[in-house]
């Protein structure tokens, strides 16, 4: 069955440090993969969406991930965090839910704060 | 163009209460979804539509019910309302007919507290 699993369920990390989400996935096909977004009290919002290509993909916000086919892995990066980034982040794969049907099969997130 | 639309925003219940939570989306989108979001839990998919007269099952949808009558909305309801039904209720919509690529476009939310 398709799963997302993101390791970390709360990280920290100093404004204007580097940081590095996890998301591995679970996926018989070829993943079609998702980063989300969600502020304090927020929907969720498309950081960013890997389905074929080049394995680096540029989203908003300054935000990148790299898809490894070989780790199933497909962690979202940030050269230099800010303030306004502190938020809940949710990875997500595409799957298949019933004939031709596709759906979201989400992550339970990883909530970023950052320090001053 | 308001994109997706939730009403109401909050909502407290009795136990056995019934209530309707409303999806409306601009977008001229098929796909629309439901999904609960619990601590610890992401979001789990209750019930879907893939156009206006359609509907199916998620993950979780026992103790729910939806309708889609006209395209841009898409009606959860709760007939007997339960304490384990305390959540954050997220609508979404997709425009691909295949549904596994698009974007999903999701609404503000409902806090929904069942006493």
């Amino acid at each position: 069955a398709q799963s997302v699993t993101q390791p970390d369920i709360h990280i920290t990390v100093s404004e204007g440090a580097s940081l590095e989400l996890r998301c591995n996935y679970s996926y018989g096909a070829t993943p079609y993969l998702f980063w989300y977004v969600q502020s304090p009290g927020q929907g969720l919002q498309l950081l960013l969406k890997y389905f074929s290509g080049d394995t680096l993909v540029q989203g908003i916000k300054g935000f990148e991930a790299e898809f490894k086919r070989s780790q199933s892995s497909f962690n979202l990066r940030k050269p230099s965090v800010h303030w306004s980034d502190a938020a809940e982040y949710f990875c997500a794969v595409g799957a298949r839910i019933g004939g031709s049907q596709g759906n979201l099969i989400f992550g339970k997130g990883t909530k970023l704060s950052v320090k001053p | 163009n308001a994109g997706v639309t939730q009403t109401p925003k909050f909502r407290v219940l009795k136990t056995g209460q019934s209530m309707t939570l409303l999806c409306a989306q601009d977008m001229n989108h098929e796909y629309m979804y439901w999904y609960r979001q619990d601590p610890g839990m992401g979001l789990r998919l209750i019930h879907y539509s893939v156009g206006e007269g359609t509907t199916a099952k998620g993950e979780v949808p026992d103790g729910y019910n939806v309708s889609r009558l006209k395209k841009q909305n898409f009606l959860l309801g709760l007939e007997s309302a339960a304490p384990s039904q305390t959540s954050v209720y997220f609508c979404a919509s997709s425009y691909s007919r295949t549904g596994l690529t698009d974007t999903q476009y999701f609404g503000p939310g409902t806090r929904l507290t069942v006493l």
